[in-house]
């Protein structure tokens, strides 16, 4: 039982490259999300995924997309990358959208750097 | 303007004494708070929460209290313990609503 697994761990990019994040989970979660973590800043919310088949924009969507491919996976992607997206990426799930539940399940991220 | 503030951006604490981390919320809708744990190159894992309808909810060394009329809550660890030491992050929802997280504390339990 892996929990949330998040790859690549580290990737460093160029301005203007594009890449995707992949994340699964194996907890037969409905709910799973896409944050950012800057110094200073906490996480903040960039999309999330209510269910299979729905994706809403949280608080920094621009910049990024997402797809819910099934159940267990959950992928951000960057189509034109910019140093402001230098940051550490989590993903995370939950078994129903986390309003008031006790627990998100988080990945141990992505360090993603934007040259 | 960041809805929930943690203040003290690092802390020290002797090892057996008590930590009291901070956290102040400013949108009242809020009424479920949670603190979540992160140790370096791992992600955040939960550790307590409390309902709006609480004032204090306790998880053996853990306790957090909520004060709602301050918009204030704080998260004590007794005895502490070096394995405590991380990273501290505060978050906070209204029903139905995603998280909003705190920009963390880092305590430090010194041997």
């Amino acid at each position: 039982n892996a929990g949330v697994t998040q790859t690549p761990k580290f990737q460093v990019l160029k301005t203007g490259q594009s890449m995707t994040l992949q994340c699964a989970q194996d907890m037969n979660h409905n709910s799973m999300y896409w944050y950012r973590q800057d110094p200073g800043m906490g996480l903040r919310l960039i999309y999330y995924s209510a269910s299979e088949g729905t994706t809403d924009k949280g608080e920094v969507p621009n910049g990024y997309n997402v797809s819910r491919l099934n159940k267990r996976e959950f992928s951000l992607r960057l189509e034109s990358a910019a140093p402001s997206q230098t940051s550490v990426y989590f993903c995370a799930s939950s078994e129903v959208l986390a309003g008031n539940t006790d627990t998100q399940y988080f990945g141990p991220g992505t360090r993603l750097t934007v040259l | 303007d960041q809805q929930v503030k943690q203040n003290s951006p690092s802390l020290s604490v002797q090892e057996g004494r008590i930590s009291i981390l901070n956290c102040d919320y400013t949108n009242s809708m809020f009424d479920y708070f949670l603190w979540y744990k992160k140790y370096p190159a791992e992600g955040p894992t939960f550790l307590i929460s409390i309902s709006s309808i609480k004032d204090k909810n306790e998880d053996g060394r853990f306790t957090v209290f909520l004060n709602k009329s301050a918009k204030h809550l704080s998260l004590h660890i007794v005895p502490s313990q070096p394995g405590d030491s991380a990273v501290y992050f505060c978050a906070a929802s209204n029903y139905g609503q995603n998280f909003v997280f705190g920009p963390g504390t880092r305590l430090s339990v010194l041997p």
